[in-house]
């Protein structure tokens, strides 16, 4: 069974505090994803990585960066949070366009910013 | 732009009977469309497939139907269940780089 494991499920940070949010996938994926899931407006794609090193924005990459230094870890930084980043952060994984186009997603981290 | 619409109302459904969700989409052509299932708390987790080019494809009570003219799937989900109480979303692909878009989801309550 293919496992998306994230760092964290629940996390409280300040205002202006640096967040890591960690993610690890053990099925050799090259695709990897982060998503932020809020009501009402579902799962918004914020950066993905088709590649160590490799990084693509998403749709919403303001205020966030990205960082795949091995194929197994990919991780989403908040260089200074702010509380409108408060949301539910979903990782995901997948194998290379057309072998399937399945994505994996981990447990996710609820993170709060005061 | 593209738009995935799914009903933002629940639907609730007594046990035993058979649940129909609906996506529709525009301005988009998807090569594939896949459902996901997503437990409160939890992240989603896929369960079907469907190309472009296949009407309908069943999984044990799952069936789901795309209509690329009508650009809509339907989601059907026989002799339900409780446990099948759940959020259910919908996701179009591909984007560049294997990326999918997604729908909100539709919440489904199968009552007793």
């Amino acid at each position: 069974d293919v496992k998306v494991t994230q760092s964290s499920r629940y996390l409280v940070k300040r205002t202006g505090e640096k967040v890591f949010l960690e993610c690890v996938q053990d099925m050799d994926h090259e695709n990897m994803f982060w998503y932020r899931q809020d009501p009402g407006l579902g799962l918004r794609l914020i950066y993905f990585s088709y590649d160590v090193k490799m990084k693509e924005k998403g749709d919403i990459p303001e205020g966030y960066s990205v960082s795949r230094e091995k194929k197994e870890r990919f991780s989403l930084i908040l260089e200074s949070a702010s509380t409108n980043q408060t949301s539910m952060y979903l990782c995901a994984s997948s194998p290379p366009s057309g072998i399937t186009d399945t994505q994996y997603f981990g447990p996710g981290t609820r993170l709060t910013v005061l | 732009s593209q738009k995935i619409e799914q009903n933002s109302e629940a639907l609730n459904i007594q046990e035993g009977k058979t649940a129909t969700l609906t996506c529709n989409y525009t301005n988009y052509s998807p090569a594939y469309l896949q459902w996901y299932r997503q437990d409160p708390g939890r992240g989603p987790v896929f369960l079907l497939l469907i190309r472009e080019n296949e009407k309908e494809k069943r999984k044990e009570r799952l069936k789901v139907t795309f209509d690329t003219t009508l650009k809509q799937s339907l989601f059907h989900i026989t002799a339900s269940q409780p446990a099948d109480s759940a959020t259910y979303l919908c996701a179009l692909g591909p984007g560049g780089g294997n990326k999918l878009t997604f729908g909100t989801g539709t919440q489904l309550k199968v009552e007793l």
